[in-house]
């Protein structure tokens, strides 16, 4: 099992440059989310999608665009990248929302620079 | 809204020893509470987790205990081994952020042979 596969790795990109996170889960989960980590802050949600075609913003959506058209795909968009956006990201998904019953799966992470 | 908050970090210890790291949370209702483990160059995995009141998680040896009277979910293993060494999140779930991770801001462990 693959489970949840985010491409790329490593990504530095120019102020002013747009790009795609990719990221695929095989596991026919319906939640799907993103999230930022940054030192000392943890992780914070960026978009989440409880479904294909259903998205909604977390606690810090600015600066980034998603989209949801099937059940394995949730690519992250940057479409004007900023030197605030240097992060690692982090693909999760799961079976349903978080719950005592519902386990998060986590793809290995995008590093990404903004210079 | 809901909050976690982790003890100050990095903790080093040397092998076989104590390790404690605090968690404690803010949330409505009853919220599931869990710790993810990240090493290095890899995502998050869950560890544990404890979904009501006075319940204990466990797993690889670690333990913790959902603390409804103190709010609090502290991770504890009795002997560390090197192979421990990675970054500890705790994370809670429900409250008013029904359906998502709400994590704390992440506790790095190193240990020393």
């Amino acid at each position: 099992n693959a489970g949840v596969t985010q491409t790329p790795k490593f990504q530095v990109l120019k102020t002013g440059q747009s790009m795609t996170l990719q990221c695929a889960q095989d596991m026919n989960h319906e939640y799907m989310s993103w999230y930022r980590q940054d030192p000392g802050m943890g992780l914070r949600l960026i978009h989440y999608s409880v479904g294909a075609g259903i998205t909604d913003q977390g606690e810090v959506p600015n600066g980034y665009n998603v989209s949801r058209s099937t059940t394995e795909d949730f690519p992250l968009r940057l479409l004007s990248a900023a030197p605030s956006q240097t992060s690692v990201y982090f693909c999760a998904s799961s079976q349903a929302g978080i719950s005592m019953n519902t386990e998060a799966f986590f793809g290995q992470g995008t590093r990404l620079t903004v210079v | 809204g809901d909050s976690v908050t982790q003890m100050e970090g990095p903790v080093t210890l040397s092998e076989e020893a104590f390790l404690t790291i605090n968690c404690t949370y803010t949330a409505t209702g009853y919220p599931s509470l869990f710790w993810y483990v990240q090493y290095p160059g890899e995502g998050l995995q869950l560890l544990l987790k404890a979904t009501k009141a006075d319940d204990k998680g466990s797993n690889k040896g670690f333990e913790a205990t959902y603390r409804k009277e103190t709010t609090s979910f502290h991770l504890e293993k009795g002997s560390v081994q090197v192979s421990d060494s990675a970054v500890y999140f705790c994370a809670l779930a429900g409250g008013t952020s029904y359906g998502k991770l709400t994590f704390g801001q992440g506790t790095i462990l190193t240990v020393h042979p």
